[in-house]
C-alpha cells in the first residue's frame, strides 16, 4: 500500500513568511497523479494543486507546487492570513488508489 | 454555478444501512467521474471510493475500510451520485463528501476539483 506522509504536522509562521509542506510516499509515485488541497476551519476542501505542480482555476500565484518520485513540496511564499488551514496531498494510482496524507496545519503567529 | 449538494445523512444504529445522495448541477454530470471522501469527528480526509463515468463502463474503486460494504452508484439521467452504505460501524461515523474528479481515472487525474458541503453520518445505539 502507498502512504503518504506530511510533515510537519503544525506549522506556526508570521504573515508575509515563505511556507515550506511535505509530502512523502512510501514509494515512488508518478507526479502526474499528486495533487494538495486547502481545508479552511469550518469549509470543504478545496483543489490547490494537480499534477504535482499546476494551480487549479483561480489559485494565486503565491501557491507553488513541486517534487517527484517519494518527495512533494507545497509552497506558500508570503503567508497571508486567509491561508490557514490544513493542507492535504493526495495519491491517485496504485493501492489504494486515492489516499490523502494526514494533513499540515498551518497557523498564523 | 456547478455545485454538489449531498443528503441523506442522519442517525443510524450499527448495522443498519443508510443511502447517501450527492444531487449535482451547472456541469454535464455524465461526462465526470465522481467521488466521496469522508472526514471522522477532528480528524483528516479519508478517502471512500470512485466511480468512473459510463463512457469507462463506471467502473468503481473503494478503501479497503469500505469495500463489501458501501456501493458507489450513479444515475446520469437524474445527475445523482449515491454512497450505499450497508453494515455501519461507529467507525464509519463521519461528514461524508461528494466530490468531482477532474481527468478519466484511467489516464488522467487532475484532482477532486469540486465539493459539496458533506452530510454527516452518525452510527450509534
Amino acid at each position: 500500500d502507498i502512504v503518504l506522509t506530511q510533515s510537519p504536522g503544525t506549522l506556526s509562521l508570521s504573515p508575509g513568511e515563505r511556507a515550506t509542506l511535505s509530502c512523502r510516499a512510501s514509494q515512488s509515485v508518478s507526479s502526474s497523479d499528486l495533487a494538495w488541497y486547502q481545508q479552511r476551519p469550518g469549509q470543504s476542501p478545496s483543489l490547490l494543486i494537480y499534477g504535482a505542480s499546476s494551480r487549479a482555476a483561480g489559485i494565486p500565484d503565491r501557491f507553488s507546487g513541486s517534487g517527484s518520485g517519494t518527495d512533494f513540496t507545497l509552497t506558500i511564499s508570503r503567508l497571508e492570513p486567509e491561508d490557514v488551514a490544513v493542507y492535504y496531498c493526495q495519491h491517485y494510482g496504485g493501492s489504494p488508489p486515492g489516499t490523502f496524507g494526514q494533513g499540515t496545519k498551518v497557523e498564523i503567529k | 454555478e456547478v455545485q454538489l449538494v449531498e443528503s441523506g445523512g442522519g442517525l443510524v444504529q450499527p448495522g443498519r444501512s443508510l443511502r447517501l445522495s450527492c444531487s449535482a448541477s451547472g456541469f454535464t454530470f455524465g461526462e465526470y467521474a465522481m467521488s466521496w471522501v469522508r472526514q471522522a469527528p477532528g480528524k483528516g480526509l479519508e478517502w471512500v471510493g470512485f466511480i468512473r463515468s459510463k463512457a469507462y463502463a463506471g467502473i468503481t474503486e473503494y478503501a479497503a475500510s469500505v469495500r463489501g460494504r458501501f456501493t458507489i452508484s450513479r444515475d446520469d439521467s437524474k445527475s445523482v451520485a449515491y454512497l450505499q452504505m450497508n453494515s455501519l460501524t461507529t467507525e464509519d461515523t463521519a461528514l461524508y463528501y461528494c466530490t468531482r474528479v477532474s481527468g478519466d481515472l484511467l489516464h488522467y487525474f487532475y484532482g477532486l476539483d469540486v465539493w459539496g458541503q458533506g452530510t454527516t453520518v452518525t452510527v450509534s445505539s
